[in-house]
């Protein structure tokens, strides 16, 4: 058991909703990842937090937003739902930046866009 | 940052060694080779990460070529909870850690 933990695991909404996703870190990790695997794909970063601020960004639009807490629970929000984006969104936590080693993710939440 | 070959599945007995070949011809010299292995319904978990010599642990063992433009993951003796997608991840520590590149990976089924 890693101790990232997401909710919810299962969601179905329709195009154009929006969604928030939510994870809580692994105890003493002030930093976290967002992923999206698509069905067979390998998953692709979306953005990563440290402190309470975005800390690097992949190649996806400004409809995907997040938020990291002081006590280093997260948020990922997408806004205007597309089919598209029904995927396992993983969340992953580590200790500090640029230092090495693991990182430890949760079991994802699965979202359906219909 | 550095693109990786890897078969797209594989097959192996149960309690019979295994070794899972990547190829990352582009790698650069500070980048460290990581491997996550994806169960079933489970997201990504660490197995082994190296620089250059290769490395143990109680999951796995790394081998390292020389020129590190290939490396090679091995389970010492394959039991059917290693039937998992193997990705091998490049990783440069001075960007941003948390974004790990993964390909398709490697699909290993592993048969009682």
């Amino acid at each position: 058991e890693t101790g990232v933990t997401q909710s919810p695991t299962h969601l179905i909404k329709t195009r154009g909703q929006q969604v928030t996703l939510r994870c809580s870190s692994q105890s003493g990790h002030n930093t976290v990842s967002w992923y999206q695997q698509a069905l067979g794909q390998g998953p692709q970063f979306i953005f990563q937090y440290y402190r309470e601020e975005e800390n690097g960004r992949g190649n996806f639009p400004p409809r995907f937003s997040g938020l990291q807490f002081p006590n280093y629970s997260s948020e990922l929000n997408v806004n205007a739902l597309e089919l598209d984006d029904s995927a396992l969104y993983l969340c992953a936590s580590s200790p500090v930046p640029g230092q090495g080693g693991e990182l430890f993710f949760g079991e994802g939440s699965r979202l359906t866009v219909l | 940052d550095a693109k990786t070959t890897q078969p797209n599945s594989m097959e192996s007995n149960e309690e019979e060694p295994v070794h899972l070949p990547c190829n990352h011809s582009t790698i650069s010299g500070t980048d460290y080779i990581h491997w996550y292995r994806q169960l079933p319904s489970q997201g990504p978990e660490y197995v082994i990460h190296g620089l250059t010599s290769n490395v143990n642990n109680r999951m796995a063992s790394l081998a390292i070529a020389e020129d590190r433009k290939s490396s090679t993951l091995i389970l010492h003796r394959a039991t059917l909870r290693d039937a998992a997608v193997y990705y091998c991840i490049p990783t440069n520590y001075g960007g941003s850690q948390g974004n790990l590149i993964f390909g398709k990976g490697t699909k290993l089924s592993v048969k009682p």
